[in-house]
């Protein structure tokens, strides 16, 4: 079982709807959960962070943390074709000298199509 | 202000050189990050460092790499002897400390070993 995992995609959605984006995690010590974005041929850049369970909005963006579940989600209202990218779930933690770390999922391809 | 940068930004070289990828972090920040991003292998983690000391070595390949930081500013990532599976892009992440604060990339170092 990969330590991170995100739903596969590619994953496809109309401009003004919303795209959902999930990942699952395996170490139950995790405190710490980010959503990157990544376009192409550039490096990952933070969306949203999340530490406690519940939901949590920034702008068209919210994450979703159940700690229970192990599961994080990332929702994107109104989606745009400027979402069109590789996101990256990334959990943090765990214990002793390893906290520093993030490990990633394999990421989902968004398109946002007009 | 100035975020964090990487220097070179394509690095080309011949199988069994040396290579030396340098970070400089976001100003003020104290922890510093290596990782790697390949095809295969997608975003992985390498070293981090808190200040000039390295808590978490782990993610080093081979003993061919190594990763410095001095004056808990710059770190220079080294690879010896290059091999063709070393071709990744290398990014770098800075934090403003280890413990509960996002980490946000550089542009990276595109590699490739010929």
């Amino acid at each position: 079982q990969k330590e991170v995992e995100q739903n596969s995609g590619p994953l496809s959605v109309p401009e003004g709807a919303i795209a959902s984006l999930n990942c699952t995690y395996s170490d139950r010590v995790s405190q710490s959960f980010f959503w990157y974005r990544q376009y192409s041929g550039k490096s990952p850049e933070l969306i949203m962070s999340i530490y406690s369970n519940g939901d949590k909005e920034d702008g068209r963006f919210t994450a979703q943390l159940n700690k229970a579940s192990q599961y994080v989600s990332l929702l994107i209202r109104d989606s745009q074709p400027s979402d069109s990218a590789t996101y990256l779930c990334a959990v943090k933690g765990g214990g002793g000298t390893s906290y520093g770390k993030l490990t990633f999922g394999q990421g989902t391809i968004l398109t946002v199509h007009p | 202000g100035a975020g964090v940068s990487q220097s070179p930004s394509n690095k080309v070289t011949e199988k069994g050189k040396d290579v030396e990828l340098r970070c400089d972090p976001i100003s003020g920040h104290t922890a510093l990050y290596w990782y790697r991003q390949s095809l295969g292998q997608g975003l992985e983690f390498l070293i981090y460092f808190q200040g000039n000391s390295a808590p978490d070595k782990s993610g080093l390949p081979s003993d061919r790499f190594s990763a410095e930081r001095t004056g808990g500013s710059v770190s220079t990532l080294t690879i010896q002897r290059t091999q063709q599976e070393d071709s990744a892009v290398y990014l770098c992440a800075s934090s403003l400390a280890v413990d509960g604060y996002e980490q946000y990339f550089g542009p990276g170092t595109r590699l490739t070993v010929t």
